[in-house]
C-alpha cells in the first residue's frame, strides 16, 4: 500500500465549478497534510494545509481532513482556468521524510 | 525569490560526464531533500537528509551521490549517467523533522525551482 494515495486523474470541470480532489493515507501517526500545486514544467507550491479534523477554508480553497478514515481532501470553488495544474497531497509519513502522492492533475475548461 | 535556489536550472551531459547539482536554502530549515520528476510522472524522492544526516535513500541507484556539507547546502552528485535519468531534480526543504515529529508542526516542504537535467 501507497503512504500517501491520489487519483491520478485526470479531473475535468467547467468554469465555475466545484472541482474536489482525494488523498489517502496510511501512516496513522501523520497528523499535518499539506497540499501543493505544480503548474506544468513548474516546481510545486504549497497552496494549504491542514492539522485538524473538520474543515480549513482559504478562499476558493477548502481542505477537509478525517482522521478516523485517513482521508484529506481539497475543494476548490468557483474553479478558474488558471487553477489547471497537478495538485499534490503530502504528508509526514513513519520515517520522518514528508511523502507525497502521485499527484492528480486537474483541468479547467473554459 | 524562492528561500530555496537551485542551480543550474538547465544541464545536457553526457553519459560519460561528472557533473553536480546545487541546492541552497536560506530559510534556516533542519531537512533536505532531492526528488526527481519524470515526465508525466509522480515525484519520486530520492535522498533526505535531517541535520545533514542522510536519513533516506530510496534505492536509488549509486551513478547519483548526495553529499550534504551543512544544514544549508546539498548537493547532487551525478556520473555515468543513462538517458533515462533525464528529467526535472528538484530540491526542497523543511523545518525539524525529526523521527518523533512526524506529527505536526510547520512540516511543509518548499521547493526550488529545480534542474531540467538531459542526458545525452
Amino acid at each position: 500500500q501507497k503512504e500517501v494515495e491520489q487519483n491520478s486523474g485526470p479531473l475535468s470541470v467547467p468554469e465555475g465549478a466545484i472541482a474536489s480532489l482525494n488523498c489517502t493515507y496510511s501512516d496513522r501517526g501523520s497528523q499535518s497534510f499539506f497540499w501543493y500545486r505544480q503548474y506544468s514544467g513548474k516546481s510545486p507550491e504549497l497552496i494549504m494545509f491542514i492539522y485538524s479534523n473538520g474543515d480549513k477554508e482559504d478562499g476558493r480553497f477548502t481542505a477537509q481532513l478525517n482522521k478516523a478514515s485517513q482521508y484529506v481532501s481539497l475543494l476548490i470553488r468557483d474553479s478558474q482556468p488558471s487553477d489547471s495544474a497537478t495538485y499534490l497531497c503530502a504528508a509526514p509519513t513513519s520515517y520522518g521524510k514528508l511523502t507525497f502522492g502521485q499527484g492528480t492533475i486537474l483541468t479547467v475548461h473554459p | 525569490e524562492t528561500g530555496v535556489t537551485q542551480t543550474p536550472r538547465h544541464l545536457v551531459m553526457g553519459m560519460t560526464n561528472k557533473k553536480s547539482l546545487k541546492c541552497e536554502q536560506h530559510l534556516g530549515h533542519n531537512a533536505m531533500y532531492w526528488y526527481k520528476q519524470s515526465a508525466k510522472k509522480p515525484l519520486e524522492l530520492m535522498f533526505v537528509y535531517n541535520f545533514k544526516e542522510q536519513t533516506e535513500n530510496n534505492s536509488v541507484p549509486s551513478r547519483f551521490s548526495p553529499e550534504c556539507p551543512n544544514s544549508s547546502h546539498l548537493f547532487l552528485h551525478l556520473h555515468t549517467l543513462q538517458p533515462e535519468d533525464s528529467a526535472l531534480y528538484l530540491c526542497a526543504s523543511s523545518p525539524l523533522l525529526r523521527r518523533q515529529d512526524r506529527a505536526g508542526g510547520n512540516t511543509e516542504a518548499f521547493f526550488g525551482q529545480g534542474t531540467r537535467l538531459t542526458v545525452v
